[in-house]
């Protein structure tokens, strides 16, 4: 697609419920990062995937949180056990790789667990 | 380590310049800047590497002193567009070069 795509982009769950938030990125991206942007903050980063290389999850809060990426396309971000502060907006991004990309944003899942 | 960005909010009027910094406390191998308007993701304003100087795009350049571990972006002639929170994000060297770590933004608001 010509952006990166997140479904869906409102979620409301009951706390305790688990939840699992989708990201497409920009084919040909092999970067993928999610980060977590609570009201009126900046950016937290969560996890980044690069290729085949083991991710990078450690910006992971809890081990409630997990992510997963199918090759360079598809990644899951799964939050069990949901909790009030997590509430949030999760926005997900991907680059190229190298020195000069910056990344492109998708538009996010807002999250509220109530 | 979170860079620290500043000021936290500036007002203009549309035609004003303003300056937006964001300093480290580590040494850095990139810096990126981002404008967030309300309620719709960040778009990529620019990137500058180590070893680098000052970019531009549009009335929109930063810069980068890698001694003083920081960055600015200018907006000169500020445009109602313009308007949004802009963040940097960094990367530190001798760490992940392409995991970024964002500041808390800084708030721009451009009036007629």
């Amino acid at each position: 697609g010509a952006g990166v795509s997140q479904s869906p982009s409102n979620k409301v769950t009951e706390k305790g419920k688990d939840v699992e938030l989708r990201c497409d990125p920009i084919s040909g991206h092999t970067a993928l990062y999610w980060y977590r942007q609570r009201l009126g903050q900046g950016l937290e980063f969560l996890i980044y995937f690069q290729g085949n290389s083991a991710p990078d999850k450690s910006g992971l809060p809890s081990d409630r949180f997990s992510a997963e990426r199918t090759g360079e396309s598809v990644s899951t971000l799964t939050i069990q056990r949901t909790q009030q502060e997590d509430s949030a907006v999760y926005l997900c991004a991907s680059s190229l790789m190298g020195l000069n990309y910056g990344y492109t944003f998708g538009s996010g899942t807002r999250l509220t667990v109530v | 380590q979170q860079p620290v960005q500043s000021p936290q909010a500036v007002i203009l009027r549309e035609g004003e310049d303003a300056v937006i910094n964001c300093s480290s406390s580590k040494a850095l191998y990139s810096v990126h800047w981002y404008r967030q308007k309300h309620g719709e993701a960040p778009v990529f304003l620019m990137i500058l590497l180590k070893g680098g100087e000052q970019k531009g795009h549009e009335k929109i350049s930063a810069s980068f002193n890698e001694k003083k571990q920081q960055s600015s972006l200018y907006l000169t002639a500020s445009q109602l567009s313009y308007s949004g929170t802009y963040f940097c994000g960094t990367a530190n060297s001798g760490g992940s070069n392409y995991k970024l770590t964002f500041g808390k933004g800084t708030l721009l608001t451009v009036n007629p």
